[in-house]
């Protein structure tokens, strides 16, 4: 089975703080995604990255980095963290290649809630 | 841009009823349509996916969709629900890149 772990199920941070989220993934999957998940608004994606060092911004990339040094390995930064940053946030990766971009599902990690004081 | 659209924030069902959960799709060119569902406190789940053929998609755990194009929906429906299929479900479309776009979601709530 697909694993994506994301290393903290619970974190609280201050503000002002830099703050890392990391992920995981074990099946060698090229596509990986960051999304925040906030009630009524969904999942929105933040960045997206469809290979190594290579990322794309999502729809709310405002406040955050990424990086990809790693196939497997996908991090999420806030460079200074905010109270509206507090969220729930989801990663996610995907096969890739071709006409398979388009057909195959995502494999979603546990989430992290991260909570800015 | 692709997108797609719940227009239901919950739905509320009886147990043994049949259960549908609304999404509609704006996309250009074929589109690619998910299912996913996420239980509390966890992660969200794959349920099924519409690529091409058949309009009529099966998935995990009874559910299945119903593809239409003349009407730019995907309806996710089981015959009869369970208490225990109350979750959050989202639909959501794939552009080239593989990038998928999420609903807002629909809260389902089957009772006893």
């Amino acid at each position: 089975d697909v694993k994506v772990t994301q290393s903290s199920r619970y974190l609280v941070k201050r503000t002002g703080e830099k703050v890392f989220l990391e992920c995981v993934q074990d099946m060698d999957h090229e596509n990986m995604f960051w999304y925040r998940q906030d009630p009524g608004l969904g999942l929105r994606l933040i960045y997206f990255s469809y290979d190594v060092k290579m990322k794309e911004k999502g729809d709310i990339p405002e406040g955050y980095s990424v990086s990809r040094e790693k196939k497997e390995r996908f991090s999420l930064i806030l460079e200074s963290a905010s109270t509206n940053q507090t969220s729930m946030y989801l990663c996610a990766s995907s096969l890739s290649g071709g006409l398979a971009k388009m057909n195959t599902e995502a494999f979603f990690g546990q989430g992290t809630r991260l909570t800015v004081v | 841009a692709q997108s797609v659209a719940q227009p239901e924030d919950q739905v509320n069902v009886a147990e043994g009823n049949p259960l549908t959960v609304k999404c509609t799709y704006s996309v250009s060119g074929n589109p690619y349509l998910f299912w996913y569902v996420q239980y509390p406190n966890r992660g969200l789940q794959f349920l099924l996916k519409y690529i091409t053929g058949d309009n009529l998609v099966k998935g995990s755990y009874g559910f299945e969709a119903e593809f239409n194009k003349s009407q730019t929906s995907f309806h996710l429906k089981k015959p009869s629900a369970l208490v225990s299929d109350s979750a959050l479900y989202f639909c959501a479309v794939t552009d080239s890149w593989g990038k998928l776009q999420f609903g807002a979601g629909t809260q389902v709530v089957v009772t006893p």
